[in-house]
C-alpha cells in the first residue's frame, strides 16, 4: 500500500488562529480524502480531495472554514480555519487505492485548540 | 440514511481470552465492509468483506461477512496486551460517493 505521510503530526493552536495540514503519498493517487475524529468519537469525513477541481464537502462542512488544496496525484492540503476548540481533533488524511473501497490512512494530526 | 453500528461498545479481557466484536449495517448499494485497528492516531487496514461467507484471516485475527443478515464479525483468538485498540469497521457504497461510513468502534483492553 502507499506511504501516506502528514505534517505536523502534532498542534496546540490559539483560538481564531488557522492551521495547514499537509498530506504526502509516496505513488499517484486518484482519490483523497480527509477526516475528523472529535475526542471519544469515530472518524468523519470532511470531504474528497479533487486533483485540478474543488473539494466534495460532506453535509455540515463548508469551504470557508475547511479549505482543500489538491495541486497534484500526490499531495493535499487542509486548513482548518478561524479555529474554536471545538475544532480539536484528531484530522486524518486518506488514500483509496483500490476498485472495493479500501482506504489507506495517513499517521495523524492531532489538534488542540486552547 | 447509511449507518453501522459496532457492539459491543468496549470490552475488557485476559490475555489468552478470545474475543467477538460485531458490527451491523444498513447501507444502499453495498460494496465492501472493512475493519481497521487504531491504537494511537491512524487506523490501521485489517480485511476488507465482500462475499458472504467467506473467512478472511491474518494469524489470531479473522472475520467474515453475512450479506443477508447485514453483518459482520472479527474473531481476535489468544488475545494480547499488543491487541488492545479501538477497532473500527466502515462500509463502502457502489457508484458516486466512494466515502466510508464509519462505525463508533469498539475499544477492546487486554489485560495481563
Amino acid at each position: 500500500s502507499a506511504v501516506i505521510s502528514q505534517k505536523p503530526s502534532r498542534d496546540i493552536c490559539q483560538r481564531g488562529t488557522s492551521l495547514t495540514i499537509q498530506c504526502q503519498v509516496d505513488s499517484q493517487v486518484t482519490m483523497m480524502f480527509w477526516y475528523r475524529q472529535q475526542p471519544g468519537q469515530s472518524l468523519t469525513l470532511i470531504a474528497t480531495a479533487n486533483q485540478g477541481s474543488e473539494a466534495t464537502y460532506e453535509s455540515g462542512f463548508v469551504i470557508d472554514k475547511f479549505p482543500i488544496s489538491r495541486p497534484n496525484l500526490t499531495f493535499s492540503t487542509l486548513t482548518v480555519s478561524n479555529m474554536s476548540p471545538e475544532d480539536s481533533s484528531i484530522y486524518l488524511c486518506s488514500v483509496d487505492e483500490g476498485r472495493l473501497g479500501e482506504q489507506y490512512f495517513g499517521p495523524g494530526t492531532r489538534l488542540t485548540v486552547t | 440514511e447509511d449507518k453501522v453500528v459496532q457492539s459491543p461498545l468496549s470490552l475488557v479481557v485476559h490475555e489468552g481470552d478470545t474475543v467477538t466484536l460485531n458490527c451491523s449495517y444498513e447501507v444502499t448499494n453495498f460494496r465492501s465492509l472493512l475493519w481497521y485497528k487504531q491504537e494511537k492516531k491512524a487506523p490501521t487496514f485489517l480485511f476488507m468483506l465482500t462475499s458472504s461467507g467467506i473467512e478472511k484471516k491474518s494469524g489470531r485475527l479473522s472475520s467474515i461477512l453475512d450479506k443477508k443478515e447485514l453483518f459482520s464479525i472479527l474473531n481476535i483468538t489468544a488475545t494480547q496486551t499488543g491487541d488492545s485498540a479501538i477497532y473500527l469497521c466502515a462500509v463502502s457504497r457502489m457508484g458516486g460517493s466512494e466515502k466510508l461510513v464509519f462505525g463508533k468502534g469498539t475499544k477492546l483492553t487486554v489485560n495481563p
